[in-house]
């Protein structure tokens, strides 16, 4: 199936730093990507999707402003969290649709584990 | 809000088939029933996907009940890699964006 990369995998930054968190499509172009987050025994919460070549469109409740998106490429959305707190760490996760021929499956990256300290 | 509701837990013996049950009794004409599972910090990976027919691939087996309002997963050989959490979800394509409830963790005991 098509792959989703996210980088880092994981990363711990010292409270008032920015931190990027990278999705690449590794073999399909995505028109759309999804941006989630995970607390520990929680499940997902959707937080933004992006699109290419066009402003991100956010869910309720989560700052535009503090979690910047940005989705360049066909290929690549980038998140990143801007003057990150501890109450920012979390499991980050993206997932991509693969455009065209609808195949009736998301496909999601590994993840990527932030501590804020 | 998730449009499903699942059981938050279950246990399945080693071997033995998991049958991991959803209610999705709002479902709309359009909207498919996906299934997805979460292994620990990973993240999540597709299962199945289904309309109103019932689908097997070479993970699993999805049962949609006649009238869509509910549907069950089927693992038919659980092995202790199957121990996850397992999430049923409806929407009308993968463009459409996917709402995670809590989903049921399966625990696959030997």
């Amino acid at each position: 199936g098509a792959v989703v990369s996210q980088h880092p995998s994981w990363v711990i930054c010292k409270s008032g730093t920015s931190v990027k968190i990278e999705c690449r499509s590794l073999d399909f172009q995505a028109t759309t990507m999804f941006w989630y987050r995970q607390f520990p025994k929680q499940s997902l919460m959707l937080m933004a999707t992006s699109n290419e070549g066009s402003k991100a469109t956010y869910e309720q409740g989560v700052e535009k402003d503090k979690f910047l998106i940005n989705h360049a490429s066909l290929t690549l959305s980038t998140l990143t969290v801007t003057s990150a707190h501890p109450e920012d760490s979390s499991f980050y996760i993206c997932s991509a649709e693969t455009g065209g021929a609808n195949t009736g499956e998301l496909f999601f990256g590994e993840g990527s584990r932030l501590t804020v300290l | 809000d998730a449009k499903t509701t699942q059981p938050t837990s279950m246990d399945c013996a080693e071997g033995r088939a998991a049958n991991l049950p959803c209610n999705h009794s709002t479902i709309s004409g359009n909207e498919y029933v996906y299934w997805y599972r979460q292994i620990h910090s990973q993240g999540p990976q597709y299962i199945i996907h289904g309309l109103k027919n019932n689908e097997t691939n070479e993970m699993a087996s999805l049962i949609i009940t006649e009238d869509r309002k509910s549907s069950t997963l089927i693992l038919p050989h659980a092995t202790l890699r199957d121990t996850a959490v397992y999430y049923c979800i409806v929407a009308k394509t993968s463009y459409d964006k996917v709402i995670f409830g809590p989903g049921t963790s399966l625990s696959v005991i030997p």
